[in-house]
């Protein structure tokens, strides 16, 4: 069965620096996101992604944050200067349509951040 | 407000006994797509099952069902004969269907299935 694949599973990284999260959604979908878990807090919603352009973003996906689907299948999540705060488990999510029985969103298996 | 509500945020069950966990929501979309996600120790984000606002009939997939209350905007899982696996925290989430995409999360309930 078709996945969504998250690569790296664990980053540290020091406070400051820039780092890259990468995903391979699956290869029907037209909808990407990026939601982020704080360890044991709910899950929250980052960003959406449709037809090459965010379609949707909250509050918390400030100017440090950027995505990119640079090559048509993978879809990436950019944070320009890491704060501590940005340490969490950060999903992948891809769905084939946003309604009805076949719109559930495929999660990768994370990136956990931690910010050093 | 909440968009999502779960107000468990643990419950214990007894191997082989039924368990429901509660969710209600709160939308004014008369469109819109409910959805539980297990999340095992492990990490990972498993999708269980999927209930529509205007399906007639409440969701089933194999131990799991969906208890579709519309006019209470409840959607409660029901676990049936519960396994050790069943151990996770598990998610209620919701899609508006009105001009939205993305899928919004309630804070989890902690399932632990007793031996």
């Amino acid at each position: 069965e078709p996945e969504v694949t998250q690569t790296p599973s664990h980053q540290v990284t020091q406070m400051g620096q820039e780092v890259i999260l990468r995903c391979v959604p699956i290869s029907n979908h037209l909808y990407f996101y990026w939601y982020r878990q704080i360890l044991g807090q709910k899950v929250e919603f980052l960003v959406s992604f449709y037809n090459n352009e965010i379609s949707e973003k909250s509050e918390i996906f400030d100017d440090q944050f950027s995505v990119e689907r640079p090559d048509g299948s993978n879809f990436t999540l950019k944070i320009r200067s890491t704060k501590l705060e940005d340490s969490a488990m950060y999903f992948c999510a891809s769905t084939v349509r946003t309604g009805g029985p076949n719109s559930p969103l495929h999660f990768g298996n994370g990136t956990r951040l931690t910010v050093t | 407000a909440q968009k999502i509500t779960q107000t468990q945020p643990g419950m214990f069950v007894q191997e082989k006994e039924a368990v429901t966990l509660d969710c209600t929501y709160d939308t004014s979309d008369p469109s819109y797509g409910l959805f539980w996600y297990k999340q095992p120790s492990s990490g990972e984000m498993i999708f269980l099952i999927y209930q529509g606002s205007y399906d007639q009939q409440n969701a089933t997939e194999g131990r799991y069902s969906l208890n579709f209350q519309k006019a209470r905007k409840s959607a409660n899982l029901v676990i049936s004969a519960s396994q050790l696996g069943d151990s996770a925290m598990y998610f209620c989430a919701m899609r508006e269907d009105g001009g939205y995409q993305k899928v919004t999360f309630g804070t989890g309930t902690k399932l632990q299935v007793i031996p």
